[in-house]
Parts: structure tokens; C-alpha cells; sequence
């Protein structure tokens, strides 16, 4: 009965760095969704992917970061070239449905990101 | 701009009593509501959701009551214990990624 899986759970870069975030669904699922959350503060949306599609990317920073979802294997959330600005918590989310209905999304334990 | 306002942004609560949480929203396409609640260092998890045909939903102590034409909904944490003492967050969604209210700390104190 494993939930959504989240690795690594702490990830330190240096700037300028890459850092690659993963992240595997439930079981059954085949939508993910990423979430930053910066300290004290909530989440926000940025990238809603099916398996090797990305549905709305509406969120997204428009240079460093990327995410794919492939036909097998995790999600990867992918920043480039990193800065200070974006040490954050990163949180993946999985529904079994998606596209135009709104469902439950269950989260992953994070994954907290540190750029020094 | 943020899509859903949560309000306040810290509650103290004495054991046993009434925890209220509020949000309001403006995008009238959001079609289900979620409160998620959040431990230091863990994930959200989902504690209850509504859908707009309904004005009222409870489980066992959260009742969430939505008012579809103020925009605005709320969590109701009945008979607060020191247990519930975290971070909740209300969301809302129109199909794809939830937009999600900045968040209340509740305390309850013993």
C-alpha cells in the first residue's frame, strides 16, 4: 500500500548545479503534479504531466526548470542551473484520474531542496 | 495575484474547543475543495473535500460548510485536540493543479 514516493528527500546543490527531483505515484495512478513550497508559506502549482505528456505547465518557471513524465520509470523534475532563490520543499502529488475532472491528489513526503 | 484567500493566518485553541478556518475564492470554474493538513517536515495529506452541489460535509469531527454564493467555504475542527495542532491548507481546483491558500497554524493547547 505504498503512497507516493519521493527521492531524495534532501538534496543540496551548489549554485549553478542541477538537481533532479523524482517522483513515483501510487499505485494505479497515472497523473502527477508538482508543487513548490517556500518556508512559511503554501504550495504552488506548477506542472500537471500524464505519462509522457505534460497537460499544463502553467506554473512553471519559464527557463532552468523542465519535467517529464515517461512511459516507464518516475516523474523527474529537472532545475538547471540553480539558484539560492530556489531552495524550497518540492512536493509531487498523484491522482488514478485527472484531465478535466477534479480529483483527489495525494502527496509525496517532499523533497527539500538547499542551494548553497 | 493569489486565486484563494485563507484567513487567519494563526489560531490558538483551548483542548475541546471549536477550531474555524476560512477561505474565499473569485475563479467561479473551481469545482472542488480540498483541506489538506501538513505535519513539520511531511507531506500534505488530504483530511476532507466538497463539491459545489453541496453546501455542508462532515467526517467525524471536520465539517466543511461552503457557501457557493459569498465564494467562500470553511473548515470547522470540532472538539480540538493538542493532536490536530498543524498546518492547514484550503485549496481549489478547476481540473488540473490545485491553487492553494497560504495556510493556517493551528494550536491547541491542553
Amino acid at each position: 500500500n505504498a503512497g507516493v514516493m519521493q527521492n531524495p528527500r534532501h538534496l543540496v546543490r551548489r549554485r549553478g548545479q542541477e538537481a533532479r527531483l523524482r517522483c513515483s505515484p501510487m499505485k494505479g495512478h497515472s497523473h502527477v503534479y508538482w508543487y513548490r513550497q517556500l518556508p512559511e508559506e503554501g504550495l504552488k502549482f506548477m506542472v500537471y504531466l500524464q505519462k509522457e505528456n505534460i497537460i499544463d505547465e502553467s506554473g512553471m518557471p519559464k527557463e532552468r526548470f523542465s519535467a517529464e513524465f515517461p512511459k516507464e520509470g518516475p516523474s523527474i523534475l529537472r532545475i538547471q542551473q540553480v539558484v539560492r532563490g530556489d531552495s524550497a520543499a518540492y512536493f509531487c502529488a498523484s491522482s488514478r484520474l485527472g484531465g478535466l475532472a477534479s480529483v483527489e491528489q495525494y502527496f509525496g513526503p517532499g523533497t527539500r531542496l538547499t542551494v548553497t | 495575484q493569489q486565486q484563494v484567500k485563507q484567513s487567519p493566518q494563526s489560531l490558538i485553541v483551548q483542548k475541546g474547543g471549536i477550531s474555524i478556518i476560512n477561505c474565499a475564492y473569485e475563479n467561479t470554474a473551481f469545482d472542488y475543495f480540498p483541506w489538506y493538513q501538513q505535519f513539520p517536515g511531511k507531506g500534505p495529506a488530504l483530511l476532507i473535500a466538497i463539491r459545489p452541489d453541496v453546501s455542508e460535509k462532515k467526517e467525524g469531527r471536520f465539517t466543511i460548510s461552503f457557501n457557493k454564493s459569498a465564494k467562500q467555504f470553511s473548515l470547522h475542527i470540532m472538539d480540538s485536540q493538542p493532536g490536530d495542532s498543524a498546518t492547514y491548507f484550503c485549496a481549489a481546483s478547476e481540473g488540473t493543479g490545485m491553487r492553494f491558500g497560504a495556510g493556517t497554524r493551528l494550536t491547541v493547547k491542553p
